[in-house]
C-alpha cells in the first residue's frame, strides 16, 4: 500500500529549462510534505516543505505546488543546473494524528543535460 | 552542529549472521527513525524511537528489531541475515515527531 506515489522513475531536461517533479498521495489526514534530494552514496537532504494550510511554498530556485483536492504535489526547479541531477524524493506525513511517521516515495531521478 | 553519526560506513555479513548499526542524531533531537532503501524501493520505514520508546514501526519482520538510549542515541538490529536485507539503512533525527528529518550518510550493508 503505497500512500506516496511517484510515477516518473527518471527526467532529462537540459540546463536552464524547468523541471517538474511530480507527486501523489493517498491519505487525506497527510498535512505536512517535503521534498529531499539524493547522490548516490549519502543520505537524503531536505530541499523544501509545504503545510497543508499553503497551496505554494518557494525557496530560491526551489518551489512546491500543493493541490489537496487532487491530492498531488509538484517540485518546480528554475533553471535546472547540472548539480541538480539527483534522486528527489516526496515524502509526507500527518502531524496532527499518532501516524505521525514521515512517508517517502519511490523517487525520480532527475538528470540535467548541460 | 555536528550532524547525524552513523557507524559502520559499510558492513560484508553472510547469511544467517545477525549485524547492530549505530546511530548518534543531532544533540537535542529527540526523534530517530530509521528506513531502508534498496533500489527501485525508495526509503522504506522501518522504525521511529521518541524519548527510548517505539512510536512507529513499518512492515517489516520481527528479525529487525531497535532501540533507543537515554542520550537518543540508537542502534538496530537485524538477526538471521538474508540476501535481501542487502541495502543501504538510514538513520535520521528530527526535534520532534512528524517534522523535517535530518539523515545520516547511512550504513551500507551487503549480506553475501
Amino acid at each position: 500500500d503505497q500512500q506516496v506515489k511517484q510515477n516518473s522513475p527518471s527526467l532529462s531536461v537540459q540546463e536552464g529549462r524547468i523541471s517538474i517533479l511530480n507527486c501523489d498521495y493517498t491519505n487525506s489526514m497527510f498535512d505536512y510534505f517535503l521534498w529531499y534530494k539524493k547522490y548516490p552514496a549519502e543520505g537524503p537532504t531536505f530541499l523544501i516543505s509545504i503545510s497543508s494550510i499553503k497551496d505554494k511554498n518557494e525557496d530560491g530556485r526551489f518551489t512546491v505546488f500543493l493541490n489537496k483536492s487532487a491530492k498531488h504535489l509538484s517540485l518546480h526547479i528554475v533553471p535546472s543546473q547540472p548539480g541538480d541531477s539527483a534522486v528527489y524524493f516526496c515524502a509526507a506525513s500527518a502531524r496532527k494524528t499518532s501516524y505521525d511517521k514521515v512517508i517517502f516515495g519511490p523517487g525520480t531521478s532527475l538528470s540535467v543535460i548541460p | 552542529k555536528a550532524g547525524v553519526t552513523q557507524t559502520p560506513r559499510y558492513l560484508i555479513k553472510t547469511r544467517g549472521q545477525q549485524v547492530t548499526l549505530s546511530c548518534s542524531p543531532i544533540s537535542g533531537h529527540r526523534s530517530v527513525s530509521w528506513y531502508q532503501q534498496t533500489p527501485g524501493q525508495g526509503l522504506q520505514f522501518l522504525f521511529e524511537y521518541f524519548s527510548e520508546t517505539q512510536r512507529n514501526k513499518g512492515n517489516f519482520p520481527g528479525r529487525f528489531s531497535g532501540r533507543q538510549f537515554s542520550n537518543s542515541r540508537s542502534e538496530m538490529n537485524v538477526s538471521t541475515l538474508e540476501l535481501g536485507d542487502s541495502a543501504l539503512y538510514l538513520c535520521a533525527s528530527s526535534p520532534s515527531r512528524g517534522e523535517k528529518l535530518f539523515f545520516g550518510s547511512g550504513t551500507q550493508l551487503s549480506v553475501l
